[in-house]
């Protein structure tokens, strides 16, 4: 059965710093998608990212970027010179390419960031 | 601009009601998910369907069941509403094709559901 282990419950940061979400899947398919949502507190989930497994490149997106590693079965999502908008709870989720087509979501990060 | 909407954000019921949250997608998604979110467990399926008159259960489908009698809508039952499922519930619709370039999961903005 597919897994997703975000280990860090809460991390708690100053504006500037740079801070790696970490994140790790379990699934024994070949095909599968990984996935990053930002949850503000407003509480809507805001995608951020969308990988497939055939696709390990790096992606960066402004001060976003995102480590995808299948020999560790890893999807990392660093935020660079974190600003106090970026505070929310990040998720990272799996989808397999067979069986069920639902999201497998982790628990979850809190990220402070303060100011 | 493409969505999910849920028809209540906050929601106060009372232990043993039967209680309807209604989910509604313009996207003409083929799939639909039901989530709930509590602090520390993320987010866990409760249901979901591929098309109409499908469901299928999720990983925590005791107490609740769901009903999905046209494409754009899917309906979430608590039968007999109890204080443990009291929480935020996350609507999703999917296209199943995910070779588009768009493929993901689209979520309502939830339901925050109290039971007292």
């Amino acid at each position: 059965a597919q897994k997703v282990t975000q280990a860090q419950t809460e991390i708690s940061v100053v504006e500037k710093e740079d801070v790696t979400l970490d994140c790790v899947y379990e699934t024994r398919d070949t095909t599968y998608y990984l996935f990053w949502y930002k949850q503000p507190p407003s509480g809507e989930l805001v995608f951020l990212i969308r990988r497939n497994s055939f696709d390990e490149q790096n992606e960066i997106s402004g001060r976003y970027s995102w480590n995808f590693q299948k020999s560790t079965s890893s999807f990392n999502f660093t935020i660079t010179a974190s600003q106090v908008v970026d505070s929310a709870v990040y998720f990272c989720a799996l989808s397999e390419d067979t069986g069920r087509r639902a999201l497998t979501f982790g628990s979850g990060t809190r990220l402070q960031v303060q100011p | 601009d493409v969505k999910v909407t849920q028809s209540s954000r906050y929601l106060v019921k009372r232990t043993g009601e039967k209680v309807f949250l209604e989910c509604v997608q313009d996207m003409d998604h083929e799939n639909m998910f039901w989530y709930r979110q509590d602090p520390g467990l993320g987010l866990r399926l409760i249901y979901f369907s591929y098309d109409v008159k499908m469901k299928e259960k999720g990983d925590i489908p005791e107490g609740y069941s769901v009903s999905r009698e046209k494409k754009e809508r899917f309906s979430l039952i608590l039968e007999s509403a109890s204080t443990n499922q009291t929480s935020m519930y996350l609507c999703a619709s999917s296209d199943p094709d995910r070779y588009r370039t768009n493929y993901g999961y689209t979520f309502g903005s939830g339901t925050r559901l109290t039971v007292v």
